[in-house]
């Protein structure tokens, strides 16, 4: 079975600072790795994912993620963000071969980027 | 359409009804998903769809929870005799086959059971 823990449950940052959100996951098999995104009243929006190859992934917004697979980790960056980065952010795993859609989420990190 | 449609956006239903939502995958995504969203539980894998049939419903929290899809597309979540702790924003995804392809959210459907 996997899991997926999100050490922080809210990050406050001001604008154009950097952040970093950490995602850890446990497997015991191969697994792809996500951060989505949600919106205030919205559904959830694909940032990222890793499925192989280069262990840094750039996203869409300017976000990038960094898969470490010794320190089963997962985390979550960007050099500046902004206002409109306010958001909840998931980490997920979903096990490999197998559907994308069936995805193990972290409790998700909620982003308050103060002006 | 463009997106993963899903209705009602609300529902405010009272303990004990039955009450059925509604998702509208991407046209040609033969796989679809359902998520609960809840306080203190965050994102619950429910169920999934390949086509018509549903090999994983291990996530279903009870048997007052079922799921249908019809004709490949659309697919209807009942929930029987609600209780409060039903109340979550439920979600739903599509994505184009099973295995190695990117699932796409709908925007939910907020229930409240009161």
């Amino acid at each position: 079975a996997q899991s997926v823990t999100q050490l922080d449950s809210q990050v406050p940052v001001f604008e154009e600072a950097p952040v970093e959100l950490r995602c850890n996951y446990s497997s015991s098999v191969s697994v792809y790795l996500f951060w989505y995104v949600q919106y205030p009243n919205q559904g959830l929006q694909l940032l990222l994912k890793y499925l192989s190859g280069s262990t840094l992934v750039k996203g869409i917004n300017g976000f990038e993620a960094e898969f470490n697979k010794s320190q089963t980790s997962f985390h979550l960056r960007k050099p500046s963000v902004h206002i409109s980065d306010t958001a909840e952010y998931f980490c997920a795993v979903s096990e490999v071969g197998r559907s994308q859609g069936n995805l193990i989420f972290g409790k998700g990190t909620k982003l308050s980027v103060k002006p | 359409g463009a997106g993963v449609s899903q209705s009602p956006s609300n529902k405010v239903t009272e303990k004990g009804k039955d009450v059925e939502l509604r998702c509208d995958p991407i046209s040609g995504h033969t796989a679809l998903y359902w998520y609960r969203q809840s306080l203190g539980q965050g994102l619950e894998f429910l169920i999934y769809f390949q086509g018509n049939s549903a090999p994983d419903k291990s996530g279903l929290p009870s048997d007052r929870f079922s799921a249908e899809r019809t004709g490949g597309s659309v697919s209807t979540l009942t929930i029987q005799r609600t209780q409060q702790e039903d109340s979550a924003v439920y979600l739903c995804a599509s994505s184009l086959v099973v295995a190695n392809t990117e699932a796409f959210f709908g925007q939910g459907t907020r229930l409240t059971v009161v």
